[in-house]
């Protein structure tokens, strides 16, 4: 248990569904990120949020909408995924300042689009 | 950009032995940061060990030790006394030192595709 929650472990939609992915530190970080991991490549790095502020869009589709309320809380909002979306959805926080910390990551939101 | 390659995708070790996991990164910066993540089937991320590049001293912890070769931009993780419960997918990750104002960049872990280690009994 690292103090990184994630909710829901699991996750099936179609392609017109929307949903949340939920994530939620107790770590009094101030930093927060989600990861897209799929089979046979390296972790993706999609979102950055510090001090609830976005930092890093990196390249991702319209159809993945973070949202940062409180230091404590992120989400990934999802609506109208392709099958190729089908992923391991990792949450990661960690502290600030930024030096050499560690992020801590949570157990992944596993989604299937169909 | 930088980037991370575990070239072994797949290692076995017996249990009580050794093994090395190796990685090499490509990086035109002089500070960074370097990490081993183990990722259990549980799926939950966990740091094994962590470098500084302006620290010779090569990082050890507990069981897990670190040969970090900065010239030849190589960061192997040695598992000593394996264990079962070492069992996992190990990934090597770099990322740079922070710089002021140099935005959200500085926050990113890039890792490499991974190493999926079997111990065996």
């Amino acid at each position: 248990e690292t103090g990184v929650t994630q909710t829901p472990r699991h996750l099936v939609m179609g392609m017109t569904n929307k949903k949340s992915l939920k994530c939620e530190q107790h770590l009094g970080h101030n930093a927060m990120y989600w990861y897209k991991q799929s089979a046979k490549k390296p972790l993706e790095l999609m979102f950055v949020y510090s001090l609830e502020e976005r930092v890093e869009n990196n390249s991702v589709p319209s159809r993945f909408s973070p949202e940062c309320p409180n230091s404590s809380h992120l989400f990934l909002h999802l609506h109208t995924l392709q099958p190729e979306d089908s992923a391991l959805y990792l949450c990661a926080s960690s502290p600030l300042p930024f030096g050499q910390e560690t992020q801590y990551f949570g157990p992944g939101t596993r989604l299937l689009v169909l | 950009a930088q980037t991370v390659t575990q070239s072994q995708p797949e290692m076995s070790v017996q249990e009580a032995e050794t093994v090395t996991l190796s990685c090499t990164y490509d990086t035109s910066e002089s500070d960074y940061y370097l990490f081993w993540y183990k990722q259990p089937p549980s799926r939950q991320m966990i740091l094994v060990i962590r470098q500084e590049a302006y620290k010779q001293q090569n990082a050890t912890e507990n069981r897990f030790s670190v040969n970090f070769q900065k010239a030849a931009k190589s960061f192997s993780l040695k598992i000593s006394d394996s264990q079962l419960g070492d069992a996992a997918m190990y990934f090597c990750a770099y990322r740079s030192a922070l710089r002021k104002n140099s935005g959200g960049s500085n926050y990113k872990l890039t890792f490499g595709k991974g190493t999926l280690l079997t111990v065996n009994p």
